[in-house]
């Protein structure tokens, strides 16, 4: 079983529709949760990051964590046909050390004008 | 804006040939990381260094695989003797400090093809 499980997609929504993208992790010490936009051919663009549970919101886009639940989940709003890239979450232990991070395999998603 | 820069952004290479992969972290990151992502695979950690250091290599294959970042100059990933399954996109990323190791900004990457 993988570490952190995520749903390739492909999701196809139309612009303007709320996006919700999730992930699912196995490991409780999991602290912090980044979300990262790749579009293709490119490197991954950090989107945001929570520490612990709880939600963050940056603009249209809005992070959840439930830690209880190993579940968090990546909210877009108003989605935009630039928005269509694929989506990675990205998980890291509370280390005193250095903070690898551990990738869900991807979620692509298609916003159609 | 002087993100994290990868060279070269394509390589191609035959089996048995050396892969020499270069990554200069962003302005005022010392900590660099990197990460392979096979196709249809998530990114995965290979190694974790500091200037003239390997912290953590923990991810990277025992054979044919090396990583440094030396004093002066780019970070280098080394991949002897390619053989078909090392084609892949290869990621370096940096951080600023040890305790904001979460916040890794990623450069464009180098896709090695092996033939």
């Amino acid at each position: 079983q993988k570490e952190v499980e995520q749903d390739p997609g492909p999701l196809s929504v139309p612009e303007g529709a709320i996006v919700s993208l999730n992930c699912t992790y196995s490991n409780s010490a999991f602290q912090y949760f980044m979300w990262y936009r790749q579009y293709s051919r490119k490197g991954p663009e950090l989107l945001m990051y929570t520490y612990s549970s709880g939600n963050k919101e940056d603009g249209r886009f809005t992070a959840q964590v439930d830690k209880s639940s190993k579940y968090i989940s990546l909210f877009i709003r108003d989605s935009q046909p630039s928005d269509s890239a694929t989506y990675l979450c990205a998980m890291s232990r509370m280390n005193t050390g250095f903070q690898k991070l551990v990738f869900g395999t991807g979620t692509r998603l298609l916003v159609s004008p | 804006n002087a993100g994290v820069m990868q060279n070269p952004r394509h390589l191609v290479r035959r089996r048995g040939q050396e892969a020499r992969l270069r990554c200069s972290p962003m302005k005022g990151h010392s900590h660099v990381y990197w990460y392979r992502q096979l196709p249809e695979e998530g990114l995965k950690f290979m190694v974790y260094l500091q200037k003239e250091n390997i912290i953590d290599e923990s991810g990277m294959p025992k054979e044919r695989f090396s990583a440094e970042f030396p004093k002066e100059g780019p970070s280098i990933l080394r991949i002897q003797q390619v053989v078909r399954g090392d084609s892949a996109a290869y990621f370096c990323a940096s951080s600023n400090y040890r305790d904001r190791g979460h916040e890794q900004y990623f450069g464009p990457g180098t896709r090695l093809t092996v033939t």
